[in-house]
């Protein structure tokens, strides 16, 4: 599976839309861009998931670009209660794992 | 529902003694893992089981052992513990597996831990 490259830290203002980046240059074309975010020591939760065509449901966006090499997901109006780690992970859809790096720790300031 | 269950939430080990954690899933979910996480660092894939009777190795699974009896439950096994073994332990489930590989089958749900300390 390609691995995933993400800043390590971010800070978003309460209200703000928050914009968390990930790059995966090696991503190949049967493998799925994945988000997951973990709040304080929860175990984490699916957010949102995608191929190449930008996906929207009811707690994020994910835009990926049109090479495939990066990603972004949105959350459109960050609330405290985002405060998390947001892991973006890339993998192929049969006999493969999900491996997690340390993510994207999202603190949402008031 | 319950979804996945972890018991216990906490635990305390001497050195060299062995215990087992436990899962189990009420989804009907063929896939099950199991992760570690250390402070500061992200969760690391211990085992994980395709369906009953089947299991694998993930990235760390040195001190540790499985078995998948039946569909619901996957439970880690420490035989001899170790203070390296230190750490908050996850069980997650999917429907994916690879005999209805679909990317929306494979979303992770995940229990809510079991810290363990090892002294």
């Amino acid at each position: 599976d390609a691995k995933t490259t993400q800043p390590p830290s971010m800070d978003c203002a309460e209200g703000r839309a928050a914009n968390l980046p990930c790059n995966h240059s090696t991503i190949s074309g049967n493998e799925y861009v994945y988000w997951y975010r973990q709040i304080h020591s929860q175990g984490p939760q699916y957010i949102i998931h995608g191929l190449k065509n930008n996906e929207t449901n009811e707690m994020a966006s994910l835009i990926i670009t049109e090479d495939r090499k990066s990603s972004t997901l949105i959350l459109p109006h960050a609330t405290l209660r985002d405060t998390a780690v947001y892991y973006c992970i890339v993998k192929g859809t049969t006999g493969n794992q999900f491996y997690f790096g340390t993510g994207t720790s999202l603190t949402v300031i008031p | 529902n319950a979804g996945v269950t972890q018991t216990p939430k906490f635990q305390v080990l001497k050195t060299g003694q062995s215990m087992t954690l436990q899962c189990a899933q009420d989804m009907n979910h063929e896939y099950m893992s199991w992760y570690r996480q250390d402070p500061g660092m992200g969760l690391r894939l211990i085992h994980y089981s395709v369906g009953a009777g089947i299991t694998d190795q993930g990235e760390v699974p040195n001190g540790y052992n499985v078995s998948r009896s039946t569909t619901e439950d996957f439970p880690l096994r420490l035989l001899s513990a170790a203070p390296s073994q230190t750490s908050v332990y996850f069980c997650a489930s999917s429907y994916g597996t690879t005999r209805r590989p679909a990317p929306t089958n494979e979303k992770l749900f995940f229990g809510s831990g079991t810290q363990l300390s090892v002294l």
